[in-house]
């Protein structure tokens, strides 16, 4: 089965500054690799996904990039702010199939 | 409108007791899954429906666990003679076909 690492587990950066997560997975069929943000107490929220046959995505200060050769993905977030702290979590699987996520990234931003 | 809601919002129950968690998808969503989550842990695949159809029950963990979807829209998932093992958040997600998953805000279940 598909099996997602994700790295580093915490990750403190100062307000302003960019914030990059990185994901690797296993299995080659996996077509789709969303990033969800899950703040405390609340429910996991999509924040941006990417299809294989896309390399690089990017939605305001969020882009992802995709390495299928490789098998990594990665997030980044750019001008990062207090309120993009939170735990982020990457996935990997087939749309409208299961997703395998990874073990997260706490974010904090300090201020 | 309405996302998807779960029921009961907690559990507390006694060791070998029976319990069921429901899933109300959002309206006209095909897909309904099921996610266990540790706290600090990324959520765990349990099992999936497309309408009513039970796709995959890999994640399972054990013949305790069944889920049913008989109309395609609301879910339950099912733990049998529940054991301290079983305590964990389950959350539930629905999608369009090959679409985006939206999670609910999930059952914290807590076994005696």
């Amino acid at each position: 089965g598909e099996n997602v690492e994700q790295h580093p587990s915490t990750l403190s950066v100062q307000e302003g500054d960019s914030a990059v997560i990185k994901c690797t997975y296993s299995d080659s069929a996996s077509n789709y690799f969303p990033w969800y943000k899950q703040e405390l107490g609340k429910r996991p929220q999509l924040i941006i996904d990417i299809r294989s046959n896309v390399g690089e995505k990017k939605d305001q200060r969020i882009a992802v990039t995709l390495n299928k050769t490789a098998k990594h993905f990665s997030l980044h977030i750019t001008e990062t702010q207090p309120e993009d702290s939170a735990v982020y979590f990457c996935a990997a699987g087939d749309a409208g199939n299961k997703l395998t996520f990874g073990g997260g990234t706490r974010v904090l931003v300090k201020p | 409108g309405a996302g998807v809601s779960q029921s009961p919002r907690y559990k507390v129950t006694k060791r070998g007791q029976d319990v069921a968690l429901r899933c109300d998808p959002i309206s006209g969503h095909v897909s309904l899954y099921w996610y266990r989550q540790a706290l600090g842990q990324g959520p765990e695949f349990l099992t999936y429906f497309n309408y009513e159809a039970q796709q995959d029950k890999s994640g399972l963990p054990n013949d305790r666990f069944s889920a049913e979807r008989p109309e395609g829209s609301i879910s339950t998932l099912t733990i049998q003679r529940t054991e301290q093992r079983d305590s964990a958040m389950y959350r539930c997600a629905s999608s369009l076909t090959r679409s985006e998953q939206f999670f609910g805000p999930g059952t914290r279940l807590t076994v005696l």
